[in-house]
C-alpha cells in the first residue's frame, strides 16, 4: 500500500481564497484524522471519522473550517475564507479502527499571504 | 481533556550512547500509546504501539515501555546513531479515540 496520501504537498494562497486538502486513507482503514501542526501549538486534533461519519470535530477551530468524507477512500478539509493565521502544514492520519495504529500522510504546508 | 507532556524538548548526545525519551499523560485511561519519528519538514513515522494491556514493546535497537497506573511512558533507543536525530512524539488514544500529542523531543545525535 502506497500509505496515507495527501494533496496537494504544498500551497499558497492568498487572503480570503478558499482552500481544499485532500486525503486518501489507507485502504481498508476505517477511521481517519484531520491535525494541523505549528510551532506554536504543536498537533492539533481537528477532526475524526469513523466508517465516513464525523465524531468529532470539537477541534475545528472556526465556522470556516469544513470536513467532508463522501466515501471510504477520500476526504476533504475546505478553509473559506482562508486567513494568514491558518497558515500551517496539516496532516491527515488513518487507522484500522478508532483504537488502532495511526499512520499519517506527508502533511500539506498552507501558507496563506 | 488529556494532557501529554515530553521532557526533555531537546537533547543532544555523542553517537553510541543510549537514549531516554520520557512521556507522560495525564488521564491513565488510554486504549494504547503510540511513539512517532518526525524528521524535518516530513511527516510522522509511527515506531511503536503499545497497547494498555501491555509493560513494553520491542524494535530493533527501540524499546518502550508503559506504566498506565503513573501515566507514563518511556522510549529507550540503544547505541544511537546519527540517522536516529529527529523529532521524537508520544501520542495518547484516550478511550473517546482521540490521539493527543506530546510537544515532542528533539534529539541530536553527535558524530
Amino acid at each position: 500500500d502506497a500509505g496515507v496520501i495527501q494533496s496537494p504537498r504544498h500551497e499558497v494562497t492568498e487572503m480570503g481564497q478558499e482552500v481544499t486538502l485532500r486525503c486518501k486513507p489507507i485502504s481498508g482503514h476505517n477511521s481517519l484524522f484531520w491535525y494541523r501542526q505549528t510551532m506554536m501549538r504543536g498537533l492539533e486534533l481537528l477532526i475524526y471519522f469513523n466508517n465516513n461519519v464525523p465524531i468529532d470535530d470539537s477541534g475545528m477551530p472556526e465556522d470556516r473550517f469544513s470536513a467532508k468524507m463522501p466515501n471510504a477512500s477520500f476526504s476533504t478539509l475546505k478553509i473559506q475564507p482562508s486567513e494568514p493565521r491558518d497558515s500551517a502544514v496539516y496532516f491527515c492520519a488513518s487507522s484500522p479502527g478508532p483504537s488502532t495504529e495511526a499512520f499519517f500522510g506527508q502533511g500539506t504546508r498552507l501558507t496563506v499571504v | 481533556k488529556q494532557e501529554v507532556t515530553q521532557i526533555p524538548a531537546a537533547l543532544s548526545v555523542p553517537e553510541g550512547e543510549n537514549l531516554v525519551l520520557n512521556c507522560s499523560f495525564t488521564d491513565s485511561a488510554i486504549y494504547n500509546l503510540q511513539w512517532f519519528r518526525q524528521d524535518p519538514g516530513k511527516g510522522l513515522t509511527s515506531l511503536l504501539l503499545i497497547q494498555s494491556s501491555q509493560r513494553e514493546q520491542t524494535s530493533g535497537r527501540l524499546n518502550a515501555s508503559l506504566d498506565k497506573s503513573s501515566g507514563r511512558s518511556t522510549l529507550y533507543i540503544a547505541a544511537s546513531q546519527p540517522g536516529d536525530s529527529a523529532t521524537y512524539l508520544c501520542a495518547a488514544r484516550s478511550n473517546d479515540y482521540k490521539l493527543s500529542f506530546g510537544a515532542g523531543t528533539t534529539v541530536t545525535v553527535r558524530a
